[in-house]
C-alpha cells in the first residue's frame, strides 16, 4: 500500500445519471476527506470521516451528494441526478489522527477522479 | 473566515534559476501549513509540512518558510529544472474551519513553467 487510490480516474456521464466514486486511503489512516476542485481553483472541502463516522459536511455537499465509509476503510462518494455544474476533479485524502488529535498530521491525496457531465 | 492567497498566479523562468513562490493567509491561528505540487490532470503530491511552531522545512532543493504572525509562507526552489513545471498549492489547517476537523483551506495555486 503505497498511497491513496481512487477509482475511476475519469468518468463521463450524461446529465441526470448517478455516479459513484471510490477511494482507498492509506491503510493505517483513520481520517478520510473528500475535496472538489474546478479548473483554476484550489481544492474545496466536501466532507470527512473519522473511521466510519462522517463528522462534517460542507455546505457545498448538496443533498444529491452522499458519502459513506462503511467499515472505516474505503469510502464511496455518490452523486445523484448529476448536473453540468458537478463537472470537476474529485479528490480524496487521508491522514492519521492520533491521541493528540489531528492537528499536526500530514494529508496525502489520491490522483483524483475527473468527472465530466455532458 | 480563513482565506489563502498565492502570488503570482503564474510564473515562467529559465532553467537553473532560483525562485520563490508566495502564500498568504488571513488568520494566523493555524495548526500547520502544507505545500503541494499538482501536475496537469493529476492529484496532489505533498512537498513540505510546516507545523505552526516551526519556521522552516527543507527537502532537497525545496525550502519552505512560515511567518505565522504576518500570515505568510514562501516556497523556495533552488536551481529549477523543467521537471519542476507544475502548479504549486499551499494549504493551511486552522483552528476555526479546519480546527478539530483537520480540513485544509487551499489557495488557487501558482502555475510554474521552467523553460529548458
Amino acid at each position: 500500500d503505497t498511497g491513496v487510490s481512487q477509482d475511476p480516474r475519469h468518468k463521463i456521464t450524461k446529465r441526470g445519471q448517478n455516479v459513484t466514486f471510490r477511494c482507498d486511503p492509506i491503510s493505517e489512516h483513520n481520517r478520510l476527506y473528500w475535496y472538489r476542485q474546478t479548473l483554476g481553483q484550489g481544492p474545496e472541502f466536501l466532507t470527512y470521516f473519522q473511521n466510519e463516522a462522517q463528522l462534517e459536511k460542507s455546505r457545498l455537499l448538496s443533498d444529491r451528494f452522499s458519502a459513506e465509509r462503511p467499515k472505516g476503510s474505503f469510502s464511496t462518494l455518490e452523486i445523484q441526478r448529476t448536473e453540468q455544474g458537478d463537472s470537476a476533479m474529485y479528490l480524496c485524502a487521508s491522514s492519521l489522527a492520533g491521541l493528540s488529535g489531528p492537528k499536526n498530521t500530514e494529508a496525502f491525496f489520491g490522483q483524483g477522479t475527473r468527472l465530466t457531465v455532458v | 473566515k480563513q482565506e489563502v492567497t498565492q502570488i503570482p498566479a503564474a510564473l515562467s523562468v529559465p532553467e537553473g534559476e532560483n525562485l520563490v513562490l508566495n502564500c498568504s493567509f488571513t488568520d494566523s491561528a493555524i495548526y500547520n501549513l502544507q505545500w503541494f505540487r499538482q501536475d496537469p490532470g493529476k492529484g496532489l503530491t505533498s512537498l513540505l509540512l510546516i507545523q505552526s511552531s516551526q519556521r522552516e522545512q527543507t527537502s532537497g532543493r525545496l525550502n519552505a518558510s512560515l511567518d505565522k504572525s504576518s500570515g505568510r509562507s514562501t516556497l523556495y526552489i533552488a536551481a529549477s529544472q523543467p521537471g519542476d513545471s507544475a502548479t504549486y498549492l499551499c494549504a493551511v489547517k486552522d483552528f476555526l474551519f479546519g480546527g478539530s476537523q483537520g480540513n485544509l483551506i487551499f489557495g488557487k495555486g501558482t502555475k510554474l513553467s521552467v523553460k529548458p
